[in-house]
């Protein structure tokens, strides 16, 4: 079946610092890709997506290109703050008769000391 | 103003006992999820409905029976609680089709005593 993974967390980093989160999915099909954040004591948000090969998702100073040869969708942001600590999750969708279901890598905690 | 709301937001509770959490959302979408999340971090689907008809239904006990009886709820009813059971439990809710964005509630954490 479909599958997400992650870099191993936890990642630690200096405020300013470059980040960049690794993620690798395996599909049978062609799913859209995502980056959702979760803030201690919150549901997911969504970060940014992108839906087709060579896209490129941005928000908030992250960015992820969907790369189609490597199978990759790496997150990455030139520097990052304290507030940017969080648990972050790479995910893909498959539409199942118009439900989406998303599978989740196994998350990535991200703590920025000042 | 709350898009995805989740009641309770705790829940602490025995062994056997049954209990439900409930979700809303206004957002207008006609699809919503359930979703456990373990003591690390893994987050896995159990169950989508679009527009009240269940759709998505993970390997997941049928002592976890989800309800909706509308497009703007989705229940979850669990029966005979275990201690495995413990687990963050999130309910979302999109418009159909593959690439649309799901929106999270602040979840409900189940602790079983």
């Amino acid at each position: 079946g479909d599958s997400v993974t992650q870099m191993e967390g936890p990642v630690t980093l200096s405020e300013e610092a470059f980040l960049t989160i690794n993620c690798t999915y395996t599909a049978t099909g062609y799913p859209s890709l995502f980056w959702y954040v979760q803030y201690p004591g919150e549901g997911l948000q969504l970060l940014l997506k992108a839906t087709k090969a060579d896209d490129k998702g941005s928000n908030k100073g992250f960015e992820a290109t969907y790369r189609k040869e490597t199978t990759s969708f790496h997150l990455e942001k030139g520097s990052v703050q304290v507030s940017d600590s969080a648990v972050y999750f790479c995910a893909l969708s498959d539409d199942v008769g118009g439900a989406q279901k998303l599978v989740f890598g196994q998350g990535t905690r991200l703590t920025i000391n000042p | 103003d709350t898009a995805v709301s989740q009641t309770p937001k705790y829940l602490v509770t025995q062994m056997g006992n049954d209990k439900s959490i409930k979700c809303e959302q206004n957002l207008g979408h006609d699809t919503m999820y359930w979703y456990k999340q373990d003591s690390k971090k893994f987050l896995k689907i159990m169950f989508s409905y679009n527009n009240k008809e269940l759709i998505i239904n993970e390997t997941v006990p049928n002592r976890f029976s989800p309800k909706s009886p509308d497009k703007a709820h989705l229940n979850l009813h669990i029966n005979s609680l275990e201690l495995g059971d413990s687990a963050v439990y999130f309910c979302a809710s999109s418009h159909s089709g593959g690439n649309q964005p799901q929106h999270f509630g602040d979840g409900t954490r189940l602790s079983i005593l």
